[in-house]
């Protein structure tokens, strides 16, 4: 059973275009939401994060949205560049518990 | 300050042999994960330890898979009779405690039984 899928697989942008993401949660209890950005060869390293409490949080060019109602959450990278070329994973976990549970993940290529 | 380190970066073996995979902690870092990532598939849950309580091992995938983690620092993943469907990258990351805080990885362990 996949707790988060995440999509599209993969994403081509050109330089200075918006990259979107999308994850969808089946699991009310989850109260986390990361999103990974993992580069060949390298762990994955946290890029920004949401709690529910809240429907929108921005942290520089990437933005994440939330919508609890539809349990779904979306990564906005705005004029993105090549350098943000990556795999890109959604993740949630449930208090008090803080194993995250992963989507399938989403290389962005973004062509200069 | 150092992350978290693993060791070794890549490890082939025979199908049916044991392994060894090592993860070192951020300094301080009372809680300790495992990941398995495979092609496709995104990051798979292992095991989770959180100080001295008893470890979660409800992503371990069969039996043949065990952690332990000594003196709260330095954990090791054995994999017994490796099978091919154990080639993967095996991820550790580490936290404080009370979460969840941020994860730090590691760059992994890539596996492939031969």
């Amino acid at each position: 059973q996949q707790q988060v899928k995440q999509s599209p697989q993969s994403l081509i942008v050109q330089k200075g275009g918006i990259s979107i993401i999308n994850c969808a949660y089946e699991n009310t209890a989850f109260d986390y939401f990361p999103w990974y950005q993992q580069f060949p060869g390298k762990g994955p390293a946290l890029l920004i994060a949401i709690r529910p409490d809240v429907s929108e949080k921005k942290e520089g060019r990437f933005t994440i949205s939330f919508n609890k109602s539809a349990k779904q959450f979306s990564l906005h990278i705005m004029d993105s560049q090549p350098g943000d070329s990556a795999t890109y994973f959604c993740a949630a976990s449930q208090g008090g518990s803080e194993k995250l549970v992963f989507g399938k993940g989403t290389k962005l290529t973004v062509n200069p | 300050g150092a992350g978290v380190s693993q060791s070794p970066s890549n490890k082939v073996t025979e199908k049916g042999k044991d392994v060894e995979l090592r993860c070192d902690p951020i300094s301080g870092h009372t809680a300790l994960y495992w990941y398995r990532q495979s092609l496709g598939q995104g990051l798979e849950f292992l095991i989770y330890f959180q100080g001295n309580s008893a470890p979660d091992k409800s992503g371990l995938p069969s039996d043949r898979f065990s952690a332990e983690r000594t003196g709260g620092s330095v954990s090791t993943l054995t994999i017994q009779r490796t099978q091919q469907e154990d080639s993967a990258v095996y991820l550790c990351a580490s936290s404080r405690s009370g979460g969840p805080y941020e994860q730090y990885f590691g760059p992994g362990t890539r596996l492939t039984v031969t």
